[in-house]
């Protein structure tokens, strides 16, 4: 069974830019989390979706945004990037969030430089 | 503010050697406490937690939650040098699928 996938694995882009990332969870997986993971912060939860809608946000500004499409796959958006925004950024999936037994898998991450 | 912590932040032990490491948690709805051994990229699961005092095991790790103390402790006995990781326990939210991190334990087993 594939586990979560996450594309790409590495990333540079210039302050400014606006950068995608692409997170396709374990096949019967419905829901979708991201979070972002830096030495300072640790890890810390970005957003999370279910059936293609937003059911929880954190704690991050606007810049940071995300949809989930019908095949549960999902997409982060991070538009005029900051230097702080260089980090691994992880995707995790679960059956979903009625599924209260069912742990988060994580993908690799995709790992962003902002120069 | 919901709230994760844990103890010792980095270990360092000899092959074969048993550590526990812990794990304190202030989250609001909470629902269950997870712990993943992260190497290189993706975390790995381990653990989840929902009941207090029931211990979970897989092979020489085991793990026990408290939702009294609002604790959680993570064993591991005959450490090898391939459980060098960093741990990571995390506080699941109620209804979503949403984790409170903590900073993590380091720990280093050296043959």
């Amino acid at each position: 069974k594939a586990g979560v996938t996450q594309t790409p694995r590495y990333l540079i882009k210039t302050r400014g830019q606006q950068v995608t990332l692409s997170c396709s969870p374990i096949s019967g997986h419905r829901s979708v989390s991201w979070y972002q993971q830096t030495p300072g912060q640790g890890l810390q939860f970005l957003f999370e979706y279910f059936s293609e809608t937003q059911r929880n946000k954190g704690n991050f500004p606007g810049r940071f945004s995300g949809r989930q499409f019908s095949n549960s796959r999902s997409e982060m958006n991070v538009s005029t990037l900051e230097l702080g925004d260089s980090a691994l950024y992880l995707c995790a999936s679960s059956f979903g969030r009625t599924e209260g037994n069912s742990p988060l898998h994580f993908g690799n991450g995709t790992r962003l430089t902002v120069t | 503010e919901d709230k994760v912590v844990q103890s010792p932040l980095s270990l360092v032990v000899h092959e074969g050697d048993t550590v526990t490491l812990n794990c304190s948690y202030e989250v609001t709805n909470f629902r269950s406490l997870l712990w993943y051994k992260q190497e290189k990229k993706a975390p790995t699961f381990l653990f989840m937690l929902t009941s207090s005092g029931i211990e979970k095991k897989s092979g020489r790790l085991s793990s026990i939650l408290d939702k009294k103390e609002l604790f959680s402790i993570l064993n591991i006995t005959a450490t090898q040098t391939g459980d060098s990781a960093v741990y990571l326990c995390a506080g699941r939210i109620s209804g979503a699928q949403k984790l409170v991190f903590g900073q993590g334990t380091r720990l280093t087993i050296n043959p």
